[in-house]
């Protein structure tokens, strides 16, 4: 089985400040990892994903992430936060064989002007 | 625009009361999920299916019961919910079962339910 731990379940950062959301997972078998974004009123929305190759993966919106393996972790990490960032971001994994699936609890970003 | 759309966007509705909760998505993908979202908690997968099918129930209550028409509309129909029921209602799909896992999942915005 696995699961996922998001350490901070807020996080407050300065307008134009980089930023670093934590995820950790545990899992015995190979995993795919995403992160998910929710705004306010709004569904969730992916914003990235890691499947296989390269370990650092990126968004349209200036996001990355990297897969660390030996830590287990995803982090998700940008050089200079928006306004438009504040959000609830949610790390996610799932096995490869695509039939287990874990959304974490959650880290609300909020970009202070 | 999502490419899922769920209605209403709010429902408050008491104890004794029969309301149920509509998802529709015109994006040909052949699985649909109901999520609940509460404050503070992962998010709780309630039903799955696929091509229709009810393949998943995660032991939820009978008081929520879903209903798949065809692969484009999810309904979840609810009667003599209790106040710890309130939170957010979302709606997902994938191109299949397993397609979730891989290319992700196409959530609505979903329904904030408010039981009274």
């Amino acid at each position: 089985a696995q699961s996922v731990t998001q350490l901070d379940s807020q996080v407050p950062v300065f307008e134009e400040a980089p930023v670093e959301l934590r995820c950790n997972y545990s899992s015995s078998v190979s995993v795919y990892l995403f992160w998910y974004v929710q705004y306010p009123n709004q569904g969730l929305q992916l914003l990235l994903k890691y499947l296989s190759g390269s370990t650092l993966v990126k968004s349209i919106n200036g996001f990355e992430a990297e897969f660390n393996k030996s830590q287990t972790s995803f982090h998700l990490r940008k050089p200079s936060v928006h306004i438009s960032d504040t959000a609830e971001y949610f790390c996610a994994v799932s096995s490869n064989t695509g039939n287990q699936f874990y959304f974490g609890t959650g880290t609300s970003l909020t970009v202070i002007p | 625009e999502t490419g899922v759309t769920q209605t209403p966007r709010h429902l408050v509705m008491g104890m004794t009361n029969k309301k149920s909760l509509k998802c529709e998505q015109h994006l040909g993908h052949n699985a649909m999920y109901w999520y609940k979202q509460s404050a503070k908690k992962p998010l709780e997968l309630m039903f799955v299916y696929s091509l229709e099918e009810r393949v998943e129930n995660n032991s939820v209550p009978s008081r929520f019961s879903p209903e798949c028409p065809n692969s484009s509309h999810l309904f979840l129909h609810l009667h003599t919910l209790q106040p710890e029921d309130s939170a957010l209602y979302l709606c997902a799909s994938s191109q299949d079962r397993l397609g979730g896992s891989y290319y992700g999942y196409t959530f609505g915005s979903g329904t904030r339910l408010t039981v009274v």
